[in-house]
């Protein structure tokens, strides 16, 4: 079945980076952009950006410009977000989500990851 | 960047009753294409968000059709016409024509 599958949890200091992923299955994973959510404690849904996983391509919220990377691993159908510059603001679970770009339509995020949390610790 | 903001902030609604939700856009999400760019989501308590309806109007594979969702350029609306217990949790509408951004959320409880 189709399935997103993220890293565990994770703590870093501030001032770190951290590297989390997503490994897809179930489907072709080159077909679905790979988008990143996050979400605070107690707070709201925040799109971080995606990435196409058939070139490698990313489109990042500005926001996030200079700290995030997003990268893919096809040999494993893999994700990775990497947050560098860690703030205490950083603290949040962190969400995986596929898109369906090759669809004669847009069809929304469809399928989501089960979250992984990020604590980051003065 | 498109900001995205829901109405109202929490409800409280009796099982078998109708919910409305509202979300406005500061521009139009109405495409080239004449499809509006426009998601809703619930996040059920403890879950990962799931896709309800999709390009303003379409319910995704699963949904019940108790859940509609209707408008069109800045202004849209999700229905439930009749709440029931299992679907309480926060809804999040989300546009998707430039880059992607959340509404706040709208938070659902049962009576």
């Amino acid at each position: 079945q189709v399935q997103l599958v993220q890293s565990g949890p994770e703590v870093k200091t501030s001032g770190a980076s951290v590297k989390i992923s997503c490994q897809a299955s179930g489907y072709t994973f080159t077909y679905y952009y790979m988008h990143w959510v996050r979400q605070a404690p107690g707070q709201g849904l925040e799109w971080m950006g995606f990435l196409n996983p058939s070139d490698g391509s990313t489109v990042y919220a500005q926001k996030f410009q200079g700290r995030l990377s997003m990268t893919r691993d096809t040999s494993t159908n893999t994700v990775f977000l990497e947050l560098s510059s860690l703030r205490s603001d950083d603290t949040a679970e962190y969400f995986c989500g596929r898109e369906d770009y090759g669809g004669v339509w847009y069809s929304g995020v469809d399928v989501w990851g089960q979250g992984t949390t990020v604590t980051v610790s003065s | 960047d498109i900001v995205m903001t829901q109405s109202p902030l929490s409800l409280t609604v009796t099982p078998g009753e109708p919910a409305s939700i509202s979300c406005r856009s500061s521009q139009s999400l109405r495409h080239s294409n004449g499809f509006n760019y426009l998601d809703w989501y619930l996040q059920k308590p403890g879950q990962s968000p799931q896709l309800l309806i999709y390009l303003g109007s379409n319910r995704a594979s699963g949904v019940p059709d108790r859940f509609s969702g209707g408008g069109s350029g800045t202004q849209f609306t999700l229905k439930i016409s009749r709440v029931e217990a299992e679907d309480v949790g926060v809804y999040y509408c989300m546009q998707a024509l430039q880059n992607r951004t959340f509404g706040h959320g709208t938070r659902v409880e049962i009576k």
